[in-house]
């Protein structure tokens, strides 16, 4: 299995608190990931990054921001967080482009509950 | 929008092959065809992936029609284990992120 950590692995929190998750990767790949899953959706893309501080948006952005100051770690922050925030977060990794398919590894995901 | 369509549930019988279909009837000639699966709520675990020729690996083959618009997964050998939801997904050559994703077939093992 691909060495993605991701931590906490459960919190609850209170609506209009910061929270900040955190992913964790030994396997020094370029390309990290930050998805939302919630009933009856699929994954939806929130942010990625391509190397360290290099982020854009993905497809459900707003409200999230992110950071990569090591290649090792992608953390995914909610500034204000609100209930509809309530989700699993799942970090994926995958190594650089150069052959155009590689794979994403996906770590086992935040349980996030904001009240 | 998923650039997929799957049935939304399947049976097998353990020890049978399971058969999933997928039908990408807009994929474009760039984008590779990719089969990730999720059990419980675990994280999802990519079980293999395809362009225009079939793939076999340890766990799964890939069969892709020469017209390309539609796949089949096939677990040869299945057990209760593999029963999960299984996700087909299109990325488009060379973009890192752009998965989108589907709602997935929940493929049930029984016994």
């Amino acid at each position: 299995d691909a060495g993605i950590t991701q931590s906490p692995r459960h919190k609850v929190t209170e609506t209009g608190t910061p929270v900040t998750l955190r992913c964790h990767q030994t396997e020094n790949h370029r390309y990290m990931y930050w998805y939302r899953q919630d009933p009856g959706h699929g994954l939806r893309l929130i942010h990625y990054s391509y190397g360290v501080k290099d982020t854009d948006k993905g497809e459900v952005s707003d409200g999230y921001s992110v950071s990569r100051s090591k290649t090792e770690d992608f953390l995914l922050t909610l500034e204000s967080a609100t209930s509809s925030q309530t989700s699993v977060y799942f970090c994926a990794i995958s190594e650089s482009s150069g052959t155009h398919n590689q794979p994403q590894h996906f770590g086992d995901g935040t349980r996030l509950s904001i009240l | 929008d998923a650039k997929t369509t799957q049935p939304p549930s399947m049976d097998c019988a353990e020890g049978r092959a399971a058969n999933l279909p997928c039908n990408h009837s807009t994929i474009s000639g760039n984008e590779y065809v990719y089969w990730y699966r999720q059990i419980h709520s675990q994280g999802p675990q990519y079980i293999i992936h395809g362009l225009k020729n079939n793939e076999t690996n340890e766990m799964a083959s890939l069969i892709i029609t020469e017209d390309r618009k539609s796949s089949t997964l096939i677990l040869p050998h299945a057990t209760l284990r593999d029963t999960a939801v299984y996700y087909c997904i299109v990325r488009v050559d060379g973009s890192n992120y752009q998965l989108i994703w589907g709602a997935g077939t929940k493929l049930i093992i029984k016994p």
